[in-house]
């Protein structure tokens, strides 16, 4: 079975400062693995994914993620916090087995200090 | 391209009774996903269909619950004799059809939320 995991339920980061939001995973073969950001009363809106090939992601908003397969990690980044930038943020992984479920972990609510 | 569409965006139901959600996915999408998602929770998966077919079901998903795409466009998710545990949001998601060991982006929709009293 393939689990997620977002070791911390709540990040507070001053406006400007680099931000990071923690993410591993657990899935047979070779993971697929996406982002998530999530606001108020509102679905999902992806961010970005990691399917093959560079293991730094760019995504929409200047986020981007780091693949490392050692760690079996896939933390999501952002060189300087925007206030816009609070929400919950989710990861997911499916696996390469034409698996379509996604599983989620349980999300990080970010929150940037003025 | 206007996204994932879901009808209605709440729901306030009494127990017992019969609710139906509506999604219409990113036109050309022929995949379609049910998720549910509870306060404080990750959104679950319940069902997909890839054009008309329903190609998997959770055990998250009870006879209570039928989900359908008779055309393979929009879809509908039933819930009959609401219980108050139903209480969730009910997120909608679509992808397009790759080629064999493809992968593409699931999109979702904005939810319909469930109250059932």
């Amino acid at each position: 079975a393939q689990s997620v995991a977002q070791p911390e339920d709540q990040v507070n980061v001053a406006e400007g400062n680099p931000l990071t939001v923690k993410c591993t995973y657990s899935v047979s073969g070779n993971p697929y693995l996406f982002w998530y950001v999530q606001y108020p009363n509102r679905g999902l809106q992806f961010l970005l994914k990691y399917i093959t090939g560079d293991n730094l992601v760019k995504g929409s908003y200047g986020f981007e993620a780091e693949f490392n397969k050692s760690q079996t990690s896939f933390h999501l980044k952002k060189p300087s916090a925007l206030v816009s930038d609070s929400a919950l943020y989710f990861c997911a992984a499916a696996n390469n087995f034409g698996n379509e479920k996604l599983t989620f972990g349980t999300g990080t609510r970010l929150t940037i200090i003025p | 391209d206007t996204g994932v569409s879901q009808d209605p965006r709440h729901k306030i139901t009494k127990r017992g009774q019969n609710v139906t959600f509506r999604c219409d996915p990113i036109s050309e999408h022929n995949r379609l996903y049910w998720y549910r998602q509870t306060l404080g929770q990750g959104p679950e998966f319940l069902t997909y269909f890839q054009n008309e077919a329903q190609l998997e079901k959770s055990r998250l998903l009870s006879d209570r619950f039928s989900a359908e795409r008779p055309k393979g466009s929009f879809s509908t998710l039933e819930i009959q004799h609401t219980e108050q545990g139903d209480s969730a949001m009910y997120l909608c998601a679509s992808s397009a059809l790759l080629g064999a060991g493809s992968r593409n982006t699931i999109y979702f929709g904005e939810g319909s939320w469930l109250t059932v009293v």
